[in-house]
């Protein structure tokens, strides 16, 4: 079955630095894919859409200079949260949706502690 | 616009025991529904769709759902609840309307707890 492999499972970074998340399609190609963002026990909120060769969308609320969005090629995407704090610590997860079947694959997340 | 409400945050079962898990969506347009879960610190799976083919669906692991359209709900059964059940389970709907594999759009989530 379709895969997405989304890297690094967990990071711990200082206040001020970047971290950079990537996901990835295995095994189709996804135009299209979605980074979400989940607070502790609470469901996923749609941070952006991720399109390739072009500009991301992102939801009201979301400061697209400090959530990075790039997605060069059919297969990637990356998220790079730049100058982080401790508020940006969060469950952060990206779903790929296949160009073909249009059928979604999440990633299985990654945890970022800002410390 | 679409929606969907997930009528109990928690659901405790004991072991062995029918699972429950309420959905109510609502849809511009003819909707897909999924049913999730998501294990600790862990991605999401998907554990069973409907796209408008048979309306009781089968998922994995035992898991069914009904697409309801007279009540707008998707309630996702399973006859008998395993420890390894206990998760969190997301309700999702998606239009699939004139732009087909819109955006999801997630419930709040039910976490189930199941007692040995």
């Amino acid at each position: 079955g379709a895969v997405v492999s989304q890297h690094p499972s967990r990071v711990i970074c200082k206040s001020g630095t970047s971290v950079k998340i990537e996901c990835r399609s295995l095994d189709f190609q996804a135009t299209t894919m979605f980074w979400y963002r989940q607070f502790p026990k609470q469901s996923l909120m749609l941070m952006a859409t991720s399109n390739e060769g072009s500009k991301a969308t992102y939801e009201q609320g979301v400061e697209k200079d400090k959530f990075l969005i790039n997605h060069a090629s059919l297969t990637l995407s990356t998220l790079t949260v730049t100058s982080a704090h401790p508020e940006d610590s969060s469950f952060y997860i990206c779903s790929a949706r296949d160009d073909r079947s249009y059928g979604y694959t999440f990633g299985s997340g990654t945890r970022l502690t800002v410390v | 616009a679409q929606s969907v409400t997930q009528l109990d945050s928690h659901v405790s079962v004991s072991e062995g025991t029918p699972v429950l898990l309420r959905c109510n969506y609502s849809s511009s347009y003819s909707p897909s529904l999924f049913w999730y879960v998501q294990h600790p610190n862990k991605g999401l799976q998907l554990l069973l769709k409907y796209t408008s083919a048979a309306t009781l669906v089968k998922g994995i692991n035992g898991f069914e759902a009904e697409f309801k359209k007279s009540e707008t709900s998707f309630h996702l059964t399973k006859p008998s609840a395993h420890m390894s059940d206990a998760a969190e389970y997301f309700c999702v709907v998606s239009d699939r309307g004139r732009n087909a594999g819109n955006m999801l759009t997630f419930g709040g989530g039910t976490r189930l707890m199941v007692k040995p």
